[in-house]
């Protein structure tokens, strides 16, 4: 079957860096989505991932690894709006998007 | 309005009762989506019109019918629910064919929805 796995929770200090990591087993692979999800609130898109590497946009930076089956996100100079959870989705061989249960990032002061 | 909206935000409604959720897309999107989202869960997609035809439809209970009557609007018809149905109802629109993803989908912010 296919599978995306991220930690359920993690927590981190405003103003430090934090890791959330992605794994996934899919049939095929056509891309790598990451969206933050604000309680209450829609998802909205942060990153997409195609090919290996590190794609930087601001304080958030997103990396894949396609022989490894990995991604993770990155956020620096964490702040209390940083407060999410984050979303980890993958297009299969059919471009068919396939979800992780994501992960709640709670920041602390 | 711009983005996408749904409504109502929150409902709660009986076994017996019938209601609708609704969604519009002001986007110019081709794609819209019905996901359900329930706690510590993947989203799961329920339902995909694509230039509003139905493309796809993931083994969901009849107890749950859409209608897409245009390409900006869409809807979700309950009946006869059960209380495993309580969730957070996503709506969400796309530029691409819907039953292939290729951008970002562009969600609204979701019908919390009680079955008692």
């Amino acid at each position: 079957g296919q599978n995306i796995d991220q930690p359920t929770e993690m927590t981190a200090t405003e103003g430090a860096i934090v890791q959330i990591n992605c794994t996934y087993q899919t049939s095929g692979f056509n891309g790598l989505f990451w969206y933050q999800q604000h309680a209450g609130e829609a998802p909205t898109f942060l990153s997409y991932n195609v090919l290996d590497g590190l794609e930087e946009k601001g304080r958030f930076s997103s990396f894949l690894s396609r022989s490894k089956g990995y991604s993770y996100l990155l956020l620096k100079e964490l702040q209390m709006k940083d407060s999410a959870s984050y979303l980890c989705a993958v297009t299969d061989s059919n471009y068919q998007l396939i979800w992780g249960a994501g992960t709640k990032l709670i920041i602390k002061p | 309005e711009t983005g996408v909206t749904q409504t109502p935000r929150h409902l709660v409604m009986g076994m017996t009762n019938k209601k609708s959720l609704k969604c519009e897309q002001h986007l110019g999107h081709n794609a819209m989506y019905w996901y359900k989202q329930s706690a510590k869960k993947p989203l799961e997609l329920m339902f995909v019109y694509s230039l509003e035809e139905r493309v796809e439809n993931n083994s969901v209970p009849s107890r749950f019918s859409p209608e897409c009557p245009n390409s900006s609007h869409l809807f979700l018809h309950l009946h006869t629910l059960q209380p495993e149905d309580s969730a957070l109802y996503l709506c969400a629109s796309s530029q691409d064919r819907g039953d292939r993803h290729t951008g970002e989908l562009f969600f609204g912010e979701g019908s919390r929805l009680t079955v008692l």
